[in-house]
């Protein structure tokens, strides 16, 4: 089955330490990943896409298809950082129909 | 300008009893989605609008469930005979291009189903 896996639910670091939060991925053809986060009392959005290889708010994520992951990387945690973070998945065949990871929790600790 | 919004924001509903859940789309987004997203789980495909065409609906968990977007703008999402399994945040999120995988689906701040 096409699965995005996030092995962490929690996650907490102190500001200013790197960050990584862990994406992995059972797809088959070329999936297209995606990071979404919901601040507190935000609604869902899309933070950055493997396509475009870009970083936004300091974050990037590499697509590594050896590993089949899409972890997503920041060097120097903010506390405005803190937030739900969502992994998803197209699959190969698909334009529309959109596969979440169940979600990480990133807090970060003053 | 405005972006997706979704009424009610919160519903209390009693087993059995039937709930519509409405979304109104970013104005001239094509396509337009609906998610189940359960308590500490991500959200999950129920259905897919593009304009007024539902194109795809294998997620959607039952018969109990219908969704419709009759102009091609707003769509409701109906739940017949509530069960308590229904409990869950409903999201609704739109895109300007058929599909979403070209173009960013933006989302709404989704309805609370609570089923007691």
């Amino acid at each position: 089955a096409q699965r995005v896996t996030q092995p962490e639910k929690l996650l907490s670091v102190f500001k200013g330490a790197p960050v990584e939060l862990k994406c992995n991925y059972s797809y088959s053809g070329s999936p297209e990943l995606f990071w979404y986060v919901q601040y507190s009392r935000q609604r869902l959005q899309l933070l950055l896409r493997h396509i475009s290889r870009e970083s936004i708010k300091g974050f990037t994520a590499d697509l590594n298809k050896g590993e089949t992951s899409f972890h997503l990387k920041k060097p120097f945690a903010q506390e405005e950082d803190s937030a739900m973070y969502y992994c998803a998945a197209y699959s190969g065949g698909s334009n529309y129909k959109l596969t979440f990871g169940k979600g990480t929790l990133l807090t970060v600790n003053p | 300008g405005a972006g997706v919004s979704q009424s009610p924001r919160y519903k209390v509903a009693k087993r059995g009893q039937d709930v519509a859940l409405r979304c109104d789309p970013i104005s001239g987004h094509v396509s337009l989605f609906w998610y189940q997203q359960a308590l500490g789980q991500g959200p999950e495909f129920l259905t897919y609008f593009q304009n007024e065409a539902q194109l795809d609906k294998s997620g959607l968990p039952s018969d109990r469930f219908f969704a419709e977007r009759p102009e091609g703008s707003v769509s409701t999402l109906k739940i017949q005979r509530t069960q308590q399994e229904d409990s869950a945040v409903y999201l609704c999120a739109s895109s300007s291009s058929a599909g979403g995988r070209y173009n960013e689906q933006f989302f709404g701040p989704g309805t609370r189903l609570t089923v007691l």
